[in-house]
């Protein structure tokens, strides 16, 4: 099974800010990462997937890159709600896994 | 507009079973992979299983247990879970794949159905 690893567990930044989420897989698993936004109460939003390929509707704030083992989710300029957890997801190989989360918060 | 829709959570006793069932519309149901991620209580999203044009896959902890499978003219989604455990108890959500087949990144979520496992 896949492994991946968030980091930081918690961020705490400011509107405007720009926010640098990071996902480690413990194998290659080339471009396969999405990444994932959820809200209290609600479920999770697709950012981004295919490692830098933003879906449909997400503003262009949102950023994603790396490949291999080593990813990022870039926020260029943070605005109120972006502020939630953020998961990452491989692809890669069976069983999907999801990373632990990296939660948001406002400073 | 896609929209996913859970039913048939609910109370059930440890070793019950439960069938889970997601109402799918907005999308052409027969042609793309659907899955079933769970979140228990605070926890983070764990993956459950995925039925494709590539056949079924589970999760290790749900194997043997649960049966995914789907009913392409109703547009219908199903998860039949069988000897449910306490760690079992979370809110399930239907999820519609980007492609047809393999393991895919989820574009559209429902807002998910609550399984509680316990006497």
């Amino acid at each position: 099974e896949i492994v991946l690893t968030q980091s930081p567990a918690t961020l705490s930044l400011s509107p405007g800010q720009r926010a640098t989420l990071s996902c480690r897989a413990s194998q290659t698993i080339s471009s396969h990462l999405a990444w994932y936004q959820q809200k209290p109460g609600q479920a999770p939003r697709l950012l981004i997937h295919d490692a830098s390929n933003r879906a449909t509707g997400i503003p262009a704030r949102f950023s994603g890159s790396g490949s291999g083992t080593d990813f990022t989710l870039t926020i260029s300029s943070l605005a109120p709600e972006d502020f939630a957890v953020y998961y990452c997801q491989q692809r890669s190989n069976w069983p999907i896994t999801f990373g632990q989360g990296t939660r948001l918060e406002i400073k | 507009e896609v929209q996913l829709l859970e039913s048939g959570g609910g109370l059930v006793q440890p070793g019950g079973s439960l069938r889970l069932s997601c109402a799918a519309s907005g999308f052409s149901f027969s042609t793309y992979s659907l899955s079933w991620v769970r979140q228990a209580p605070g926890k983070g999203l764990q993956w459950v299983s995925s039925i494709g044009l590539d056949g079924t896959h589970y999760g290790d902890s749900v194997k043997g247990r649960f049966t995914i499978s789907r009913d392409n003219p109703k547009n219908t989604l199903y998860l039949q879970m069988s000897s449910l455990r306490a760690e079992d108890t979370a809110l399930y959500f239907c999820a519609k794949g980007r492609y047809g087949s393999g393991s895919n990144p989820f574009d559209y979520w429902g807002q998910g159905t609550l399984v509680t496992v316990s006497s």
